[in-house]
């Protein structure tokens, strides 16, 4: 079965600085990759995801993340972090998209 | 904005007790996914139903968890003889069969047992 490790549980950093959230994944098939974010007392919303194709993938409100098969990684990027991305992120995994997976989550707080 | 609905947004109960939650996904969404989400964790895959048919059940679904779709469009989720291990937040979702990768999830019940 699928499964997910989200590196670092808590990430600060000062606003316009860069961020990178970072997530591995464990699989012995092909998967499909998810970053959800959960604003507070908000259902999670869909950042981006990789079905396949480009290993680059862009994402709402200037994320992108980029699959990397051969270490197992999908990590995400923001070149320019705004008060307004504090929230939890989530990266997930998905064999038949039914069956996600989601890993435990980074806190991403921005400091002003 | 007519995305998900869950009702209640949140319930405390004692243990032992029947709950139950319901989830309106949104219109035409025929796929609908049951989740719970404890404290410091992501969102653990309960079950899904494509339309009113329950296709998959995880193991984390004991037998005290019931959830049905009678009509194909809104959920419901029962537990009974609740346990403090019940507390977490209930998260539902949906997606559309032009686009199955993108689950729409909504606010979540926060279940609390005492």
């Amino acid at each position: 079965a699928q499964s997910v490790t989200q590196l670092d549980s808590q990430v600060p950093v000062f606003e316009e600085a860069p961020v990178e959230l970072r997530c591995n994944y464990s699989s012995s098939v092909s998967v499909y990759l998810f970053w959800y974010v959960q604003y507070p007392n908000q259902g999670l919303q869909l950042l981006l995801k990789y079905l396949s194709g480009s290993t680059l993938v862009k994402g709402i409100n200037g994320f992108e993340a980029e699959f990397n098969k051969s270490q197992t990684s999908f990590h995400l990027r923001k070149p320019s972090v705004h008060i307004s991305d504090t929230a939890e992120y989530f990266c997930a995994v998905s064999r038949t998209l039914h069956d996600m997976r989601f890993g435990a989550g980074t806190r991403l707080t921005v400091k002003p | 904005d007519t995305g998900v609905s869950q009702n209640p947004r949140h319930k405390i109960t004692k243990r032992g007790q029947n709950v139950t939650f319901r989830c309106d996904p949104i219109s035409e969404h025929n796929r609908l996914y049951w989740y719970r989400q404890t404290l410091g964790q992501g969102p653990e895959f309960l079950t899904y139903f494509q339309n009113e048919a329950q296709l998959e059940k995880s193991r984390l679904l004991s037998d005290r968890f019931s959830a049905e779709r009678p009509k194909g469009s809104f959920s419901t989720l029962e537990i009974q003889r609740t346990e403090q291990g019940d507390s977490a937040m209930y998260l539902c979702a949906s997606s559309h069969r032009a686009d199955y990768n993108e689950q729409f999830f909504g606010p979540g019940t926060r279940l609390t047992v005492l």
